[in-house]
């Protein structure tokens, strides 16, 4: 069984500083790691992902994550907010092999604060 | 399509009613998914099929919950004897072959059950 942790459910900073959403997993094999966006009243899509190779993985608008196998970890980060980037923040994992079954956190609502 | 198309966008029906939900994938996606979300709340795993394997059922949160996929096509998600806490946002999500992972989601069936 997989799962994942977001410690976080709520965090509120400062428009044009730096952020950082914590994410965990648990899984007994490879993973594929994903990290999705929700803005208000709109559907999830995708941010970034680390299907494998480099361990750190560049995304759209400006975010980026490292996945880090020893600490079995997928922080999703920004060293400069926008007004914009308000919303909800999904973590995702999925097995790299054998099974689809997709599994998120319960998601962190980042709230920039002007 | 270009994207995960879901029918209808908002559904609203009386307690007890047996609801369909639809969902169209993206041509060539071997996986689907279903996830529920209820207000504020994070992506619940429901149902997810690849190809012609047996589905994976075992986020269905009761009997009254039902999904089916012809091959890699159209898919329905049934709730019977509709309940007031299955109010929520229906998800549904394809992903292609498994070298890529990455799940594209559709917009969503905003269910009411009053």
């Amino acid at each position: 069984a997989q799962s994942v942790t977001q410690l976080d459910s709520q965090v509120p900073v400062f428009e044009e500083a730096p952020v950082e959403l914590r994410c965990n997993y648990s899984s007994s094999v490879s993973v594929y790691l994903f990290w999705y966006v929700q803005y208000p009243n709109q559907g999830l899509q995708l941010l970034l992902k680390y299907l494998s190779g480099s361990t750190l993985v560049k995304g759209i608008n400006g975010f980026e994550a490292e996945f880090n196998k020893s600490q079995t970890s997928f922080h999703l980060r920004k060293p400069s907010v926008h007004i914009s980037d308000t919303a909800e923040y999904f973590c995702a994992v999925r097995p790299g092999a054998g099974s689809y079954q997709l599994t998120f956190g319960k998601g962190t609502k980042l709230s920039v604060i002007p | 399509g270009a994207g995960v198309s879901q029918s209808p966008s908002n559904k609203v029906t009386e307690k007890g009613k047996d609801v369909e939900l639809r969902c169209d994938p993206i041509s060539g996606h071997t996986a689907l998914y279903w996830y529920r979300q209820r207000l504020g709340q994070g992506l619940e795993f429901l149902i997810y099929f690849q190809g012609n394997s047996a589905p994976d059922k075992s986020g269905l949160p009761s009997d009254r919950f039902s999904a089916e996929r012809t091959g890699e096509s159209v898919s329905t998600l049934t709730i019977q004897r509709t309940q007031q806490e299955d109010s929520a946002v229906y998800l549904c999500a394809s992903s292609p072959g498994r070298s890529l992972g990455e799940a594209f989601f559709g917009q969503g069936t905003r269910l009411t059950v009053v």
